[in-house]
């Protein structure tokens, strides 16, 4: 059965300090990783990630891909209040389009 | 705003009633996804349509279905509703494959 595993489920870290998320998957036919930010409602996209070894780069955030190792990590630098939200990681494998999604990991930013 | 829009935002209903979740995808796009989330369960693909019929299917239980209508939007029925059915209900829409753009959500509970 395809499963997608986040760690850790949840972390509190001061203003400034980095944090790195964590996600494992073990899926047949794999195609792509995806990360997303859910705050109040809707998920948001944050990274789409297809090829190992390729670092993805948005502001503070960046994001990596280990298709040896079947895990991808999220690293937030330079945290802030604003990025308190459940970061969801999720993988599309397989014949269909669906996403296979981990439980999320809980970041909480405190000033 | 990912250009996804979900009616209702909020649904109260009672157990052994029906229901019916509307979504509207972003211009364009022309597969549409339901996720179910639930406290304990995180995010949980629910079914997939793409330009009108059904592509994939995930956790469906048999008292709900979907459609899609010739305009692209997607409607979910939940039929004989129990209380464990409470959640948030996600749209999501897609040009094909990769990143899906989610909808705000539609709280359901079943009292």
């Amino acid at each position: 059965e395809d499963k997608v595993v986040q760690s850790p489920l949840s972390l509190v870290v001061h203003e400034g300090d980095t944090v790195t998320l964590n996600c494992s998957y073990e899926v047949t036919n794999f195609r792509s990783l995806l990360w997303y930010k859910q705050e109040k409602k809707a998920p948001t996209f944050l990274f789409m990630l297809t090829s190992s070894g390729i670092e993805k780069k948005s502001g503070r955030l960046s994001s990596i891909l280990d298709k040896k190792e079947l895990f991808s990590i999220l690293n937030i630098t330079a945290t802030q209040t604003g990025d308190s939200a459940i970061y969801l990681c999720a993988v599309e494998a397989g014949n269909t389009d669906k996403l296979i999604f981990g439980t999320g990991t809980r970041l909480q930013v405190f000033p | 705003d990912s250009g996804v829009t979900q009616t209702p935002k909020h649904l109260i209903t009672a157990t052994g009633q029906r229901v019916t979740l509307r979504c509207s995808p972003r211009s364009g796009d022309l597969s549409v996804y339901w996720y179910q989330q639930s406290l304990d369960q995180g995010l949980q693909f629910l079914i997939q349509y793409y330009n009108g019929e059904e592509r994939a299917k995930g956790n469906i239980l048999e008292r709900f279905s979907a459609q899609q209508f010739p305009d692209l939007h997607s409607e979910l029925n939940l039929s004989s509703l129990e209380l464990g059915d409470s959640a948030l209900y996600f749209c999501a829409s897609s040009v094909a494959t990769g990143n899906q753009y989610f909808g705000p959500g539609t709280r359901l509970t079943v009292t």
